[in-house]
């Protein structure tokens, strides 16, 4: 499976300020997802990185909050804008295999907002 | 509504009996259905995923799939304490996107010496 790699791993931010996450792939890959992870929870998927065009945002989620790049098929970003205490989560990156629709997870970053 | 159910726990097991998690799902149409291991800290890692009807062994791991009951579990024999983490079950549904995967809440497994 493809190697994940996510920037920055961890961050304490400022409410009001942005944090702009990257995730990098070691391969190219169709299918890229960006999910979230509030403490003690399961994962929800904030929406799909599609590359050359707009992300596809889940319910919920909006693209000036969670603005979301998809330049090639090896690297995404997702910010965070306008950020609250309540945006303080694990921000997850994932890749999906178009066959077997597996995904695979990157490790993660852990964003605080004070 | 597309939803995947897991008894959140805490399982608790001595070690090297049988590990039994539990998943059920909504969408009678869905096809594909995954098992991740999560310890804390860390980021969900894929351990087994099934598409047809019946059991699928890796090693000490078995998925059992039930699409007539709409029913995933996941055995783990021989538990061993680096087992202890939160397992997740996920689902590809049929309707909406068909690339997504769906989550449920996680079990917690803890493995006792």
């Amino acid at each position: 499976s493809a190697v994940i790699s996510q920037k920055p791993s961890r961050d304490i931010c400022q409410r009001g300020t942005s944090l702009t996450i990257q995730c990098q792939v070691d391969s190219q890959v169709t299918m890229m997802f960006w999910y979230r992870q509030q403490p003690g929870q399961s994962l929800t998927l904030i929406a799909t990185a599609n590359q050359g065009s707009e992300a596809t945002y889940e319910s919920g989620f909006v693209i000036d909050k969670f603005p979301i790049s998809r330049p090639n098929l090896t690297f995404s970003t997702l910010t965070v804008s306008n950020m609250s205490p309540e945006d303080s989560s694990i921000y997850l990156c994932s890749v999906g295999d178009v066959s077997s629709y597996e995904q695979y997870f990157g490790p993660g970053t852990r964003l605080t907002v004070t | 509504q597309k939803e995947v159910e897991q008894n959140s726990g805490p399982l608790s097991v001595p070690e090297g009996a049988i590990a039994s998690l539990n998943c059920t799902y909504s969408d009678r149409g869905s096809q594909s259905f995954f098992w991740y291991r999560q310890y804390s800290g860390k980021s969900p890692e894929l351990i087994m995923s099934i598409y047809s009807n019946g059991d699928k062994e890796d090693g000490r791991f078995t998925a059992q799939l039930n699409k007539a009951s709409q029913y995933v579990s996941l055995l783990i024999r021989d538990s061993q304490p680096s087992d202890s983490a939160t397992y997740l079950c996920a689902a590809r549904f049929s309707s909406g996107s068909a690339r997504q995967l769906t989550f449920g809440s996680g079990t917690q497994l803890t493995v006792l010496p």
